[in-house]
């Protein structure tokens, strides 16, 4: 099946730093990809659709700019979380559209101290 | 009303049992049903996916759609201990870069 790969698979970094997380499609080309977060024992949250060569859509209630996403190939797209703050500590998850449905990544953990 | 309904379980069931995993939905546009699974602290991974209604099978699971009564299920047949994990029903409601709308996720752990 398709394969989608995230770096790094986890990261802790001091309040006030940013941190980018990569997002790769390695055997298929992705002209959209999307970034979710997830808390502990809850569904899956989206925060933004990202299009290879356009600005990212973000959900109702997703800062954007402290959640830059970037779609420079069919290949990659990154979120930089901009400033991170205690709060922002969770489980980034992005995904990527082959054919006619999603293929996830396995995820980032930030911690943010 | 959630679009998705999916029970939250936790699900226990013994090794070599039938699982049965459900969800209802409300939106009569979805087209495309899906299911994953999820590991703990890892992403979901796709197990199934299906077109409008009926049957698919892919070695010990199956996926069913009915789209009258807007119900799908995921059945495990001889289910292992590594079968223990979240399951999530997800769908979306036509071809192109739609979003997932996904259910809640039942936990199953399966018992030696």
């Amino acid at each position: 099946g398709a394969v989608v790969s995230q770096h790094p698979s986890r990261v802790i970094c001091k309040s006030g730093t940013s941190v980018k997380i990569e997002c790769r499609s390695l055997d298929f080309q992705a002209t959209t990809m999307f970034w979710y977060r997830q808390f502990p024992k809850q569904s899956l949250m989206l925060m933004a659709t990202s299009n290879e060569g356009s600005k990212a859509t973000y959900e109702q209630g997703v800062e954007k700019d402290k959640f830059l996403i970037n779609h420079a190939s069919l290949t990659l797209s990154t979120l930089t979380v901009t400033s991170a703050h205690p709060e922002d500590s969770s489980f980034y998850i992005c995904s990527a559209m082959g054919g006619e449905t999603q293929y996830f990544g396995p995820g980032t953990r930030l911690l943010v101290l | 009303q959630k679009e998705v309904e999916q029970d939250p379980g936790p699900l226990s069931v013994p090794e070599g049992a039938i699982v049965s995993l459900n969800c209802t939905y409300s939106n009569s546009a979805f087209q495309y049903f899906m299911w994953y699974r999820q590991y703990s602290r890892k992403g979901p991974e796709l197990l199934m996916y299906t077109y409008s209604s009926g049957n698919k099978e892919d070695g010990r699971f199956t996926a069913q759609v009915d789209k009258s009564s807007k119900y799908i299920s995921l059945f495990i047949r001889d289910s292992q201990p590594s079968d223990s994990a979240t399951y999530l029903c997800a769908m979306r409601s036509n071809f192109g870069n739609e979003k997932l709308t996904f259910g809640t996720g039942t936990r199953l752990t399966i018992i030696p």
